[in-house]
């Protein structure tokens, strides 16, 4: 267990919908990531929160927009579905700004589009 | 940006065999090098990592070595095991700028019995 939860851990909805993905980093870590797994691809990072503020911006999708509250958990809001958005999402949680140290990868959600 | 490149994409061993993994990177300030394994369905796990002053480090089979000056680095693992079976992430974290792993686009590694 990396002590970081993700949920839902699976989710299938159809085109055009919106999902919300929901994490809880471990504790005492301020930085949270987010990363795209599609089928047998590699990590593609998303985005990256510091202690509540937007700290780097990878190739994240207009339609998909993260925040991270006050409480240090974090949500990545994934809207208009499309079939190509089926993947794997994790969420990973460092101590620091940047990972200068481990990161801790969550469970994943396993998104399927229909 | 830094651009980390791994090869090869899959590698098929026998049991007992060792396996090689290479990387390089572009960023020649780039000076933290993490390996991820991830097993079918599961999170990546760090298995070991190398900072830039360090050549080479090993924990019980596996090792990484470090080539600052050829911007590669690699993954040893001996005694291949079936459980060795997973996807081998390789990532460098650039020296510069705000600071995010950059990960390899991953290596298939396959040990038969």
């Amino acid at each position: 267990d990396s002590g970081v939860t993700q949920t839902p851990k699976h989710l299938i909805t159809a085109t055009g919908q919106r999902v919300t993905l929901r994490c809880s980093p471990r504790s005492g870590d301020l930085s949270v990531y987010w990363y795209q797994q599609s089928l047998d691809q590699g990590l593609q990072f998303l985005i990256q929160y510091y202690n509540g503020e937007e700290r780097a911006k990878g190739n994240i999708l207009e339609r998909f927009s993260a925040q991270q509250f006050p409480d240090l958990h974090s949500e990545l809001n994934l809207s208009s579905l499309e079939l190509g958005d089926s993947a794997l999402y994790f969420c990973a949680s460092s101590v620091e700004g940047g990972p200068s140290g481990e990161l801790f990868f969550g469970e994943g959600s396993r998104l399927t589009v229909l | 940006g830094e651009n980390v490149e791994q090869h090869p994409s899959t590698l098929s061993v026998q049991e007992g065999d060792s396996a090689v993994i290479k990387c390089t990177y572009s960023d020649s300030a780039s000076n933290y090098f993490p390996w991820y394994k991830q097993e079918l369905g599961k999170r990546p796990q760090l298995i070991i990592d190398i900072r830039s002053n360090v050549g080479e480090k090993k924990d019980q089979r596996i090792a990484v070595t470090l080539n600052k000056t050829a911007k590669h680095f690699s993954l040893h693992i001996t005694e291949t095991q079936p459980e060795d079976s997973a996807v081998y992430f390789c990532a460098a974290l650039p020296g510069t700028g705000f600071q995010k792993l950059v990960f390899g686009t991953g290596t298939r590694l396959l040990v038969s019995p």
